[in-house]
């Protein structure tokens, strides 16, 4: 079964450094998100992107955010002064719209990036 | 605005009990209904889902009921294992292009021997 690739698995850092988070989306999906999860808290949603622009994105995706496809099979996610309050786990997601069936409206997701800020 | 609301967990019980997680919905429109699992230690998998009304949603055991005049989708299981030990995420979607998920804030389910 297709799956969606998330690179590195767990990534510490200082507080202040730069961080890029990659994510490999299944190769036929169109629509590609990030959402994260604060430890013990309910999953958030970040950022939606699809034909290479942001579509969507909530309050927590500010400046310090950014996202890019720069290739044809990579996402990613670049955070560019951490902040200890970023610790959380990122899901990189990508769903399907290409069918016209509902049953394919459902998002895979990767199995996450554990982002630790020090 | 679209929102989840889920059982407070921890729920726990003894293996081959009967399983049931409430979630209820707000949303506008008919949106598609999830539910989703995180073991320990990984990331969010998709269990099963239902995309209109009066859909069950089924799985390794696991149903769900697209119930729209009540606006929930609980989640059931006649005979719980250890191994479903995890944290059951419900969330919705609307049935939109770049719709978002809402997630609900999880029940972590806890199984004993």
């Amino acid at each position: 079964e297709p799956e969606v690739t998330q690179t590195p698995s767990h990534q510490v850092t200082q507080m202040g450094q730069e961080v890029i988070l990659r994510c490999v989306p299944i190769s036929n999906h169109l629509y590609f998100y990030w959402y994260r999860q604060i430890l013990g808290q309910k999953v958030e949603f970040l950022v939606s992107f699809y034909n290479n622009e942001i579509s969507e994105k909530s309050e927590i995706f500010d400046d310090q955010f950014s996202v890019e496809r720069p290739d044809g099979s990579n996402f990613t996610l670049k955070i560019r002064s951490t902040k200890l309050e970023d610790s959380a786990m990122y899901f990189c997601a990508s769903r399907d719209l290409s069918s016209r069936l509902l049953a394919n409206y459902g998002y895979t997701f990767g199995s996450g990036t554990r982002l630790t800020v020090v | 605005g679209n929102s989840v609301t889920q059982m407070e967990g921890p729920v726990t019980l003894s293996e081959e009990a009967f399983l049931t997680i409430n979630c209820t919905y707000t949303a506008t429109g008919y949106p598609s209904l999830f539910w989703y699992v995180q073991y320990p230690g990984e990331g969010l998998q998709l269990l099963l889902k239902a995309t209109k009304a009066d859909d069950k949603g089924s799985n390794k055991g696991f149903e769900a009921t697209y119930r729209k005049e009540t606006t929930s989708f609980h989640l059931e299981k006649g005979s719980v294992q250890v191994s479903d030990s995890a944290v059951y995420f419900c969330a919705l979607s609307p049935n939109s292009g770049y719709s978002t998920l809402t997630f609900g804030k999880g029940t972590m389910l806890l199984v004993s021997p």
